[in-house]
């Protein structure tokens, strides 16, 4: 049972458009949310988050979206750069009671190719 | 430099032999995870690790086995028992009190 998806497996957008990478979760008790991304042969590397107490959080070119309601987020990457193509990683957790690690939930990725 | 160690990058290993793939972290992380990817697929956590000498099944834990005998080091034993060995095996680490988890560059296991 997938509890985070990413239905997109790839995108393809043009460089200086806008990227919009959607997720989707079902487990109602997560309320965290990061994104990862990730070149081949590579370890992924966290871009953003956003708490469940916000809609919105921005860093530079990267904003994440977050509809509790509708049980889903999307990344807008704006304007795009050829050096964006990567998999990228939708995560999902939980705080936990008391002190210890908090155990990421994490879709199939979506590929970004980003064509100059 | 502090970061998230995994060597080696690749390695080869006849069927029916254990392997152990290293994980060091130098980021004074409180806890460690081994995750492993597939082709098109998602991260899956196999081991966590919240303190020394304490550690968790996670979701495919089945034919593979930890150790976390100091706070830098999370080695993970791939065993003969694991079905299907061969995949992208990530390290990662983080403070505790922390959502954020950093990755190390990841070890290919191929196993003939």
């Amino acid at each position: 049972d997938q509890q985070v998806k990413q239905n997109s497996p790839s995108l393809s957008v043009q460089e200086g458009r806008i990227s919009i990478l959607n997720c989707d979760y079902t487990n109602s008790m997560f309320d965290y949310f990061l994104w990862y991304k990730k070149y081949p042969a590579e370890g992924p590397t966290f871009l953003i988050s956003i708490s469940s107490i916000k809609d919105k959080n921005e860093d530079g070119r990267f904003t994440v979206f977050l509809n509790k309601s509708a049980k889903h987020l999307s990344l807008h990457i704006v304007p795009s750069q050829p050096g964006d193509s990567a998999v990228y990683f939708c995560a999902a957790t939980r705080v936990y009671s008391g002190a210890g690690s908090y155990q990421l939930t994490f879709g199939k990725g979506t590929k970004l190719s980003v064509i100059p | 430099d502090g970061g998230i160690t995994q060597s080696p990058k690749y390695l080869f290993r006849k069927e029916g032999q254990n392997v152990t793939l290293s994980c060091e972290q130098n980021l004074n992380h409180d806890a460690m995870y081994w995750y492993r990817q597939d082709p098109g697929q998602g991260l899956r956590l196999i081991y966590y690790s919240q303190i020394v000498n304490d550690f968790q099944k996670g979701d495919i834990a089945e034919g593979y086995s930890v150790s976390r005998e100091k706070k830098e080091s999370f080695p993970l034993t791939v065993t003969s028992a694991q079905k299907n060995p061969t995949a992208f095996y990530l390290c990662a680490s983080s403070f505790d009190t922390s959502y954020e988890q950093y990755f190390g560059p990841g070890t290919r296991l191929t196993v003939t």
